[in-house]
């Protein structure tokens, strides 16, 4: 199984802040990536897939990079409703595995 | 628009059998890979089982193999998990999701499963 080493687990930062969170594969996924957000109580959302491209009605605020094992997500200008949790997860490969979360918190 | 409504879930004891089922609607059912996804409480996601949009394909993760079966039935856009031999650690809330194509594109609002005696 391809594992998925998501990281930092938790993070504060204030409104505003450009923040990065990271998503290592422990092989090469050629880019089949994609990025969720759950807020509290919610289900998950879909932000980026392809490791780059931004889903439909996600603020451009949101931006995805990465190649190979290496992957990283972004958020410009730090705003409230950002307050969540946010998992990466690979497709590359059965088992479709995600990381373990970084929990995103206004400071 | 579209949804994604679970249902089925509720406590159950171990070795027991639950059906969940994940109404779609909002676009065309039949043309999409569907798959269920579930998280245990307070913890991270994971992927469970990927069914093909016609059904003739299946997918599981090894801990459920065996116990679970992912069916659909097209006529009623309806997805199913037949979840057999419960165990505690089967205990989460299970999306369903649609693959779009191989990323979870829309979830639903998620069903509990409680597996307890």
């Amino acid at each position: 199984d391809i594992r998925m080493t998501q990281s930092p687990a938790s993070l504060s930062a204030s409104l505003g802040e450009t923040v990065n969170i990271e998503c290592l594969a422990s092989e090469d996924i050629y880019s089949d990536l994609a990025w969720y957000q759950q807020k509290p109580g919610k289900s998950p959302q879909l932000l980026i897939y392809n490791a780059n491209s931004l889903q439909n009605g996600v603020p451009s605020r949101f931006s995805g990079s990465g190649s190979g094992t290496q992957y990283s997500l972004k958020i410009n200008s730090l705003q409230s409703e950002d307050v969540a949790t946010y998992f990466c997860q690979q497709y590359n490969n059965y088992p479709f595995t995600f990381g373990s979360g970084t929990k995103l918190e206004i400071k | 628009e579209v949804q994604l409504v679970e249902s089925g879930g509720g406590l159950v004891q171990p070795g027991r059998s639950m059906k969940l089922s994940c109404a779609a609607s909002g676009f065309t059912f039949n043309n999409y890979d569907m798959a269920w996804v579930c998280q245990a409480p307070k913890k991270g996601l994971e992927w469970v089982a990927t069914i093909s949009y016609d059904g003739s394909s299946t997918y599981y993760r090894d801990s459920v193999k065996g116990r679970f079966t992912i069916s659909r039935d097209n006529a009623k856009s309806t997805l199913y998990l037949q979840m057999d031999s419960l165990r505690s650690e089967d205990t989460a809330t299970y999306y369903c999701a649609r693959l779009d194509p191989f990323w979870f594109a829309y979830w639903g609002q998620g069903t509990l499963v409680t597996v307890s005696s």
